[in-house]
């Protein structure tokens, strides 16, 4: 079946970096947009990034832009998150989604599965 | 960035109501909206896009209408399984943005 699993996610000091990953089964991620949209625990939904299907269009969220990159592995069907300079306010569970479109070269941003997501805390 | 405000923030309701929450959009975002449920500790559930488009497998008590500026989710009686949290969403412009929920409470 479809199934998105992140992994990677744990406590990290203020400043420094982390790499969360997503790992793709169960449809063709190659020809998937995917998303990162994170969660404070208790709160509500703020979406983070997207990348294309094949990795050459990605956009960011104002507040992760700069310190944050998406990339993706489509041989290895996986999507990533590196983050540096990380603050408190980073601390959330980060989903992995899957674009609803079922057209490589359109988006349609929004998301029609989702992974249960890896908690990123950032705290000293 | 286009701001989403959902109403009310918390509903009571008891099995079998009809229940209604209202989006609504700081500018006009067209059908560009998708409703999600939400249960604790676990991941978004996609039930609406395009504001009235029910996704595959979504049973059809959930509805949704609106187009511009203001939206509803409608859920004709609410079930068991419904008490939730629901969130909209926007596709219509980058950064894409969400509600801020609302839990549908046990009255």
């Amino acid at each position: 079946q479809v199934q998105l699993v992140e992994s990677g996610g744990g406590v990290v000091q203020p400043g420094r970096s982390l790499r969360i990953s997503c790992a793709a089964s169960g449809f063709n991620f190659s020809n998937c947009g995917m998303h990162w949209v994170r969660q404070v625990p208790g709160k509500g939904l703020e979406w983070v990034a997207v990348i294309w299907y094949d990795g050459r269009n990605k956009y960011y969220a104002d507040s992760v832009k700069g310190r944050f990159t998406i990339s993706r592995d489509n041989s290895k069907k996986t999507l990533s998150l590196q983050m540096n300079r990380l603050r408190a306010e980073d601390t959330a569970v980060y989903h992995c989604a899957r674009d609803a479109s079922d057209t490589p070269l359109v988006m349609d941003n929004w998301f029609d599965t989702w992974g249960q997501g890896t908690l990123v805390t950032v705290s000293s | 960035d286009i701001q989403m405000t959902q109403s009310p923030s918390t509903l009571s309701a008891s099995v079998g109501d009809r229940v209604t929450i209202t989006c609504r959009a700081s500018q006009s975002i067209s059908s560009w909206l998708a409703w999600y449920q939400q249960k604790p500790g676990k991941a978004p559930n996609l039930l609406i896009y395009k504001a009235s488009s029910l996704e595959s497998g979504v049973p059809s008590r959930f509805s949704g209408s609106g187009s511009g500026t203001e939206f509803t989710l409608t859920i004709s009686s609410l079930q068991p399984d419904d008490f939730a949290t629901y969130y909209c969403q926007q596709s219509y412009s980058y950064p894409w943005t969400f509600g801020q929920g609302t839990k549908v409470e046990i009255k």
